[in-house]
């Protein structure tokens, strides 16, 4: 059984640019989760998504928003990139809101 | 006071020790703990699940919750240097926004 995919693994992006993240859960999962890891806050979350709706957000901007696809695939985007969005973006899968959550890989984003 | 919270260690032991990680919440109303393992460079990966006052057991890890306390702690027997990595304490928090919430980790070095 394929686990969480993300794509990319490696991103640099220019200060102002935006970026869109991407997700493949594990299959017949219907619930994706976005987190930020940096060295100084740690995992922060950013939001989650069931059955194409978001369910929460975390206390981010508005300049990070996300959305889910028919198929439970989910992207992130960020817009107008500070240096400060320099993170790793991790994924994670459930099979339902709230139980066992499996991570992806991550993709690591540079702000330059 | 953080929601959870974790020793960040250093946490040193020598091969075949018992290291023993622990974790504090401050939602008495939590009903969901996991321990995540983390390498350096790698996302995080879920090794224990506990949603009962007690003790589980896999393997070498044993996850223990006590719930009035509001603590959970992981006892990992025989530790090997593949051991060493950063233990994350998570805990879906109740109420209206129900969500994973991350505590900052423990880093265990099992010294060979």
């Amino acid at each position: 059984k394929a686990g969480v995919t993300q794509t990319p693994r490696y991103l640099i992006k220019t200060r102002g640019q935006q970026v869109t993240l991407s997700c493949s859960p594990i299959s017949g999962h219907r619930s994706v989760s976005w987190y930020q890891q940096t060295p100084g806050q740690g995992l922060q979350f950013l939001f989650e998504y069931f059955s194409e709706t978001q369910r929460n957000k975390g206390n981010f901007p508005g300049r990070f928003s996300g959305r889910q696809f028919s198929n439970s695939r989910s992207e992130m985007n960020v817009s107008t990139l500070e240096l400060g969005d320099s993170a790793l973006y991790l994924c994670a899968s459930s099979f339902q809101l709230n139980t066992e959550a499996f991570f992806g890989q991550g993709t690591r984003l540079t702000v330059v | 006071q953080k929601e959870v919270e974790q020793n960040s260690g250093p946490l040193s032991v020598p091969e075949g020790a018992i290291a023993s990680l622990n974790c504090t919440y401050s939602d008495r109303g939590s009903q969901s703990f996991f321990w995540y393992r983390q390498y350096s460079g790698k996302s995080p990966e879920l090794i224990m699940s506990i949603y009962s006052n007690g003790d589980k057991e896999d393997g070498r890890f044993t996850a223990q919750l006590n719930k009035a306390s509001q603590y959970v702690s992981l006892l990992i027997r025989d530790s090997q240097p593949s051991d060493s990595a950063t233990y994350l304490c998570a805990v879906i928090v109740s109420g209206s926004a129900r969500q994973l919430t991350f505590g900052s980790g423990t880093q265990l070095t099992v010294l060979p």
